[in-house]
């Protein structure tokens, strides 16, 4: 069965700062990966996918992952926080359908 | 183009009452996904139809939890008798291709319910 583990229910950065969330991954099969993120009291919107091309995926506002096969990881980067980015953002697998398996969450504060 | 809809956006009631949610998905798109958010916790599918038939219920609590897609459009979630650890975040999303193709799922804002 595929799961995702999300390191870290809550992240804290200053305004400016590098922003890294943390998503490892199982699946017996190559697997499909997204970042979600969600806004409060709004639904999740797409930041990013991998769908076994480039393994360094660039999405929306500025963010991007790299799928790491040896460390079946998939984190998420941004390389200069913004207040605007504060938010819970949810890793998601999925593998040969379109059946998501999310995590946990973590939930990303920044301070200015 | 106008997003994935959903009514209403909160909703209390007490347990063992009965509630239904709606779900009016991105024009054109033939798959609807209803989730279940917990606070604290990832979605979890529910339920999953492809046009108006079912692909994938197997999570869904079928003792209280029902779910329909009249005519491929249009979807809604029913809970009858609701229990308490039934408050969640009610998600809906649609994604346009067939199932199976690992499409982009498109969310609307949910609906919030307290059971209490």
């Amino acid at each position: 069965a595929q799961s995702v583990t999300q390191l870290g229910s809550h992240v804290s950065v200053s305004e400016g700062a590098l922003v890294l969330l943390r998503c490892n991954y199982s699946s017996s099969v190559p697997p499909y990966l997204f970042w979600y993120v969600q806004y409060p009291n709004q639904g999740l919107q797409l930041l990013l996918k991998y769908t076994s091309a480039a393994t360094l995926v660039k999405g929306i506002n500025g963010f991007e992952a790299e799928f790491k096969k040896s460390e079946t990881s998939f984190h998420l980067t941004k390389p200069s926080a913004h207040m605007s980015d504060a938010a819970e953002y949810f890793c998601a697998v999925s593998v040969n359908t379109d059946k998501l398996i999310f995590g946990t969450g973590t939930r990303l504060q920044v301070f200015p | 183009e106008a997003g994935v809809a959903q009514s209403p956006r909160y909703k209390i009631i007490e347990k063992r009452q009965s509630v239904a949610f709606w779900c009016n998905p991105i024009s054109g798109h033939a798959t609807l996904y209803w989730y279940q958010q917990i606070l604290g916790q990832g979605p979890k599918l529910l339920i999953q139809f492809q046009n108006n038939g079912v692909v994938d219920d197997s999570q869904l609590p079928k003792d209280r939890f029902s779910a329909e897609r009249l005519k491929g459009v249009d979807s809604t979630l029913k809970i009858q008798p609701a229990k308490l650890e039934d408050s969640a975040v009610y998600l809906c999303a649609s994604s346009p291709r067939r199932t199976g193709s690992t499409d982009t799922q498109y969310f609307g804002p949910g609906t919030r319910l307290t059971v209490l």
